[in-house]
């Protein structure tokens, strides 16, 4: 069965203090990896696809990187702005649909 | 990229009532999605609804309480029936668009009271 499982489901930061969030999956057929941003009241926010190991992409303050595995999305000297639930989600062979992880839950205080 | 409207944003529901939720796309898409996100939980797939036939249902989703209506490429709704308070939920709307990229409405907050 496939499977998506995000870590940690909630993290703390103090503004500037770097840190990494995970999204581990088990899936048969991966054709690419979503990570979305959610503020509260809103819908799923994009950010980026990842479709093969060792691919990387960057986006102001986030870095996405993808492995066999897993992917980090890196956060460097974050801001206040930048809290809000992270979600990662996989697009497998089989179906048109995404498969999403539980979410972290991200606050940067000032 | 698609952008996408869904009505009502938020609404207070009674007990055994139903609700109709509308979502409307900016361009002609084959597949539109309807997603439930629960409190402080991530996003289920509820359908995928296809223009011209039967929507096709996740496991643990039933036509019977979440009939959905696919009339042309652009509009799609989602009813949820006889609802109870585990039917409070964000109810999200979302196609593929350009770029191979899934978007998502802002969702309607439902509370059933």
């Amino acid at each position: 069965e496939d499977q998506v499982t995000q870590s940690p489901e909630a993290l703390r930061l103090q503004e500037g203090e770097s840190s990494s969030l995970n999204c581990s999956y088990t899936v048969s057929g991966l054709r690419g990896l979503f990570w979305y941003r959610q503020d509260p009241g809103k819908g799923p926010e994009f950010l980026f696809t990842l479709y093969s190991a060792g691919e990387e992409k960057e986006k102001e303050r986030l870095k996405a990187t993808l492995t066999k595995k897993e992917s980090f999305l890196h956060i460097t000297a974050p801001k206040p702005e930048d809290s809000a639930t992270y979600l990662c989600a996989v697009y497998i062979n089989a179906g048109n649909m995404l498969t999403f992880g539980g979410g972290t839950r991200l606050m940067v205080k000032p | 990229s698609a952008v996408i409207s869904q009505k009502p944003s938020r609404d207070i529901c009674q007990r055994g009532t139903s609700l109709t939720i509308q979502c409307q796309v900016d361009s002609q898409v084959t597949m539109m999605f309807w997603y439930r996100q629960q409190p402080g939980q991530s996003l289920t797939l509820i359908a995928t609804a296809n223009q011209g036939s039967e929507a096709t249902y996740e496991s643990g989703f039933v036509i019977d309480k979440f009939p959905i209506s696919r009339p042309n490429l652009t509009f799609s709704t989602l009813t949820v029936s006889n609802m109870s308070p585990e039917d409070s939920s964000i109810y999200l709307c979302s196609v593929w668009g350009g770029g191979n990229i899934q978007y998502f409405g802002a969702g309607t907050r439902l509370s059933v009271l």
